[in-house]
C-alpha cells in the first residue's frame, strides 16, 4: 500500500516549458487534490476533482489544468512556465464521503523555472 | 473570508516540557478542525481532527489539541516534547456545511525542540 506517489520529485524548467506532474493513490479515495506551498503562506489549493469525471478550480488555478485520468490518478500541467510557477506541489487524496475526512498527501514534487 | 492563523512563525522548546502551537481561525458555522505536520522534505501527515463532542482531541504521536468554541481556536499541545517532534506544523479548517472540499491551511509553525 504505497498511499499518494508522485513524479517527478524534482524538475527545472524554463520559462515556457511545459510540463506534466502525475499523481497517483491507492486507497479507493474518491477526491483528489492539488497544492503548491510556497513560504510562510501555507498550502493553497490550485484544482480538486470531487470525484472521478469531475474538476473544479481552487484558491490558485490560474497557468494550471488538471485531468482527473481515472479514479486513481489526477494529473496537473503546466503549458507555459513562469518563474511565479516554482514552488512544491503536493497531490492529495481523501475518502470524500464525509466533511471530516482528512487528507493523505504525497511526498511532493520541487519544481524550479528559470 | 475564511482564514486560519498560526500566530507564531517558529517555536522554541526544551526536550521533555510541555509544548503549545496555536492557532485561530475566521470560518463560518462550526468547522472541522485538522492539525497536520511536515517533515524535511517529506508530504504532510495527518495527526489530529476535531468533528463533535469533546472539546479535548487526542492524535498520533501523543499530540492532543484543544477546541475552545468562544476563543475560535484549537491549540496543538503534548505534554512533554522530544526533539523527533522538530518539524513543520499546520491547522487546518474545513466549514462543517461545504462538501466542496474546500480545506483552508494556515501558513505553518516551524516548531525546534532542543535537547
Amino acid at each position: 500500500n504505497a498511499g499518494v506517489t508522485q513524479t517527478p520529485k524534482f524538475q527545472v524548467l524554463k520559462t515556457g516549458q511545459s510540463m506534466t506532474l502525475q499523481c497517483a493513490q491507492d486507497m479507493n479515495h474518491n477526491s483528489m487534490y492539488w497544492y503548491r506551498q510556497d513560504p510562510g503562506m501555507g498550502l493553497r489549493l490550485i484544482y480538486y476533482s470531487a470525484s472521478e469525471g469531475t474538476t473544479d478550480k481552487g484558491e490558485v488555478p490560474n497557468g494550471y489544468n488538471v485531468s482527473r485520468l481515472n479514479k486513481r490518478e489526477f494529473s496537473l500541467r503546466l503549458e507555459s512556465a513562469a518563474p511565479s510557477q516554482t514552488s512544491v506541489y503536493f497531490c492529495a487524496s481523501s475518502e470524500a464521503q464525509r466533511g471530516y475526512n482528512e487528507q493523505f498527501f504525497g511526498p511532493g514534487t520541487r519544481l524550479t523555472v528559470l | 473570508a475564511q482564514s486560519v492563523a498560526q500566530p507564531e512563525d517558529q517555536v522554541n522548546v526544551a526536550e521533555g516540557n510541555p509544548l503549545t502551537v496555536k492557532c485561530t481561525y475566521s470560518v463560518s458555522g462550526n468547522p472541522y478542525l485538522f492539525w497536520y505536520v511536515q517533515y524535511p522534505n517529506r508530504g504532510l501527515q495527518f495527526l489530529l481532527k476535531y468533528i463533535t463532542g469533546d472539546n479535548l482531541v487526542k492524535g498520533s504521536y501523543g499530540f492532543e489539541a484543544e477546541f475552545n468554541k468562544s476563543q475560535t481556536s484549537f491549540h496543538l499541545k503534548k505534554p512533554s516534547a522530544l526533539v523527533s517532534d522538530s518539524a513543520l506544523y499546520f491547522c487546518a479548517v474545513r466549514p462543517r456545511d461545504n462538501y466542496g472540499q474546500n480545506f483552508v491551511f494556515g501558513p505553518g509553525t516551524r516548531l525546534s525542540v532542543l535537547p
